[in-house]
Parts: structure tokens; sequence; C-alpha cells
């Protein structure tokens, strides 16, 4: 079974501070592929990035970067310099489809960035 | 370019009662997923439709069924409403791309 664990209820950052949220994901499929998603209060999911199991670079988008560690795995999401605008829920999820297929959800992570 | 539309916003059910929420996905999406998040929890995939078949379910009773038009939008139904069932209804579209959601509905049973 899949299963994605987000230890992290909620955080805490003044602004331009750097965070990372955790993501520590299950699964016994050799192929799959990992996401996270941003919740600002009107609900609508928006995607952020999607990681394939066979490609562990680290990526980086502006103020954003994850680290993919498979040995760990792990799939951790930093915001560098945080905004007020960062402010939402965080959520990692999990597939074994790159698209189009169920998605397992962690539970998400609060963040508030305060000013 | 509409994205995924949801209606309606809000709904208000008794316990005991059946609901039918829509969606109109993004425009050239031919499959649909519902989820349900609960307050304070991750979404949870309830199933898929994909020319108008169910293509893939989760782990929810069959009082949660639904459907797909010609047009690919689709309706969730819920019969005899429990309290538990309180909680945000979120479609996702998608054709060979990643998921796009909608608003979601919120789903208040009293």
């Amino acid at each position: 079974a899949q299963k994605v664990t987000q230890a992290q209820t909620e955080i805490s950052v003044v602004e331009k501070e750097d965070v990372t949220l955790d993501c520590v994901y299950e699964t016994r499929d050799t192929t799959y592929y990992l996401f996270w998603y941003k919740q600002p209060p009107s609900g609508e999911l928006v995607f952020l990035i999607r990681r394939n199991s066979f490609d562990e670079q680290n990526e980086i988008s502006g103020r954003y970067s994850w680290n993919f560690q498979k040995s760990t795995s792990s799939f951790n999401f930093t915001i560098t310099a945080s905004q007020v605008v960062d402010s939402a829920v965080y959520f990692c999820a999990l597939s074994y489809m790159e698209y189009g297929n169920k998605l397992v959800f962690g539970a998400g992570t609060i963040l508030r960035v305060k000013s | 370019d509409a994205g995924v539309t949801q209606s309606p916003t809000h709904l208000i059910k008794t316990r005991g009662q059946q609901v039918t929420l829509r969606c109109s996905p993004k425009s050239g999406h031919d499959t649909v997923s519902w989820y349900q998040q609960a307050l304070g929890q991750g979404p949870q995939f309830i199933f898929q439709y994909y020319e108008e078949e169910e293509r893939q379910r989760g782990n929810f009773p069959d009082r949660f069924s639904g459907h797909q038009f010609p047009n690919y939008s689709s309706e969730l139904n819920v019969n005899a409403l429990l309290l538990g069932d309180s909680a945000l209804y979120l479609c996702a579209s998608s054709v060979i791309s990643e998921q796009y959601f909608g608003p979601g509905t919120r789903l208040t049973v009293t």
C-alpha cells in the first residue's frame, strides 16, 4: 500500500526566513511519482511539481526547491526567503502513474508566514 | 480558458438525505476524479471516470456513486448522508497530464 507522511502539522515563520516542509513516503512500486500541491484559503489545489522515482536530481524553481532522496524515502520542499503569499496548506502526494491516476495525499502542513 | 468548475459552492444537508455534486472539467480533459477532504486532512480518492465508466475506485462505500456524461462533465452522488460525510469535495480533471483541481464543494451534514 502507498502512504505519505507529513509529520509537521503547522509551521510559522517570519517573512524572508527559509522553510523546509518534510515528506516521507512508503510504496512497494519500483516506478512511482511524487507531487507537491499548494492549497490556499480558496480551497483549490495548485500543482507545484512532479518527480518520478528514477530522477533523484534536485530541482529549483525560483524560490522553491525540492530534495528527493530515495534512500530515505523523502521528498522535501524548501521555500527560500518566504513571503506572506506563501501562507497555505501544502500537500505531498504519491502515485504509481505519472498522469491522471489516483493520488495518495499526506495530511498536509499548514505554513503561516508572518510579516 | 476556464479551469475546473464545481457546483454548488456550499451545501447543507440533513442526515439521511441524498446529495448530488457537479463538476465540469477543464476544456479538452476527458478524465474526472473525485476526492473527499475532511477538515484538517489530506484529500482522499473516491473514484475516477473515463469514457463514462468508473475506472478506479478508492475505499468508499457504495453510498458514493458517480456518473460521467458524454461532454465529460461528472456528478458525484451520496446517499443516506452521515455526519461523517461533511467535507470538502474536490473534483480533478486530466488528459495525459497532471490533475487540475476545482475549488471544491463544501458539504455540511447536520
